[in-house]
């Protein structure tokens, strides 16, 4: 596709539960974001990958987070027996960040609604 | 250092008025700093950007103007109308090296008609 796709984009979960929010990014970008925002807020930092680098988990807000870059392309945000306080909109970010414009590309985002 | 500050976090402006919205950095290594807008529903979507090499980049009613010294740069819509009404993010990177992006907290701009 043209650009960054998440799936799902509304996700009804029961508290307790596991899920995973899936983001394909601009073929051919290295650079990867996952942020998380509440409603009316800004935007939180979660998780950044670039090419084969280690990823930047600094943002992760607890051990239940995870996220797995597979070949360098697809990405999936996995969060463990999800707490109410979870709910929001999880945004995924593309970038190419090793050419001279590091524009980063937003997907529309998974709402995400622990119940 | 590694964090941008932005305000006001929001602003109502009448139709026509002058929006201005700020960001202030630490890291003297930034070389890139883009705006972002979003609207309700959406993710947030580039909507201009400077280098430090200027002071000030315009397209359309939309102005940064850069202070290199102060390390801080601001994002100006003239003639502001209700559609404008969106919430702004500023930004900052380094665009060599893989450096990731730093996003302000973002403001919430309201454009009363």
């Amino acid at each position: 596709g043209a650009g960054v796709s998440q799936s799902p984009s509304n996700k009804v979960t029961e508290k307790g539960k596991d899920v995973e929010l899936r983001c394909d990014p601009i073929s051919g970008h290295t650079a990867l974001y996952w942020y998380r925002q509440s409603l009316g807020q800004g935007l939180e930092f979660l998780i950044y990958f670039q090419g084969n680098s280690a990823p930047d988990k600094s943002g992760l807000p607890s051990d239940r987070f995870s996220a797995e870059r597979t070949g360098g392309s697809v990405s999936t945000l996995t969060i463990q027996r999800t707490q109410q306080e979870d709910s929001a909109v999880y945004l995924c970010a593309s970038s190419p960040q090793y050419e001279v414009n590091t524009e980063a590309f937003f997907g529309q985002g998974t709402r995400l609604t622990v119940v | 250092q590694q964090q941008v500050k932005q305000s006001p976090q929001s602003l109502i402006v009448q139709k026509g008025g002058i929006s201005i919205i700020n960001c202030a950095y630490e890291n003297t290594a930034f070389d890139y700093f883009p705006w972002y807008q979003q609207f309700p529903g959406k993710g947030p979507a580039l909507l201009i950007a400077i280098r430090p090499d200027v002071s000030e980049k315009k397209e359309g009613r939309f102005t940064i103007s850069f202070n290199k010294s102060a390390k801080q740069f601001s994002l100006h819509i003239m003639d502001s109308q209700p559609g404008d009404s969106a919430t702004y993010f500023c930004a900052a990177s380094i665009s060599s090296g893989g450096f990731k992006t730093i996003f302000g907290a973002g403001t919430r701009l309201f454009v009363k008609a």
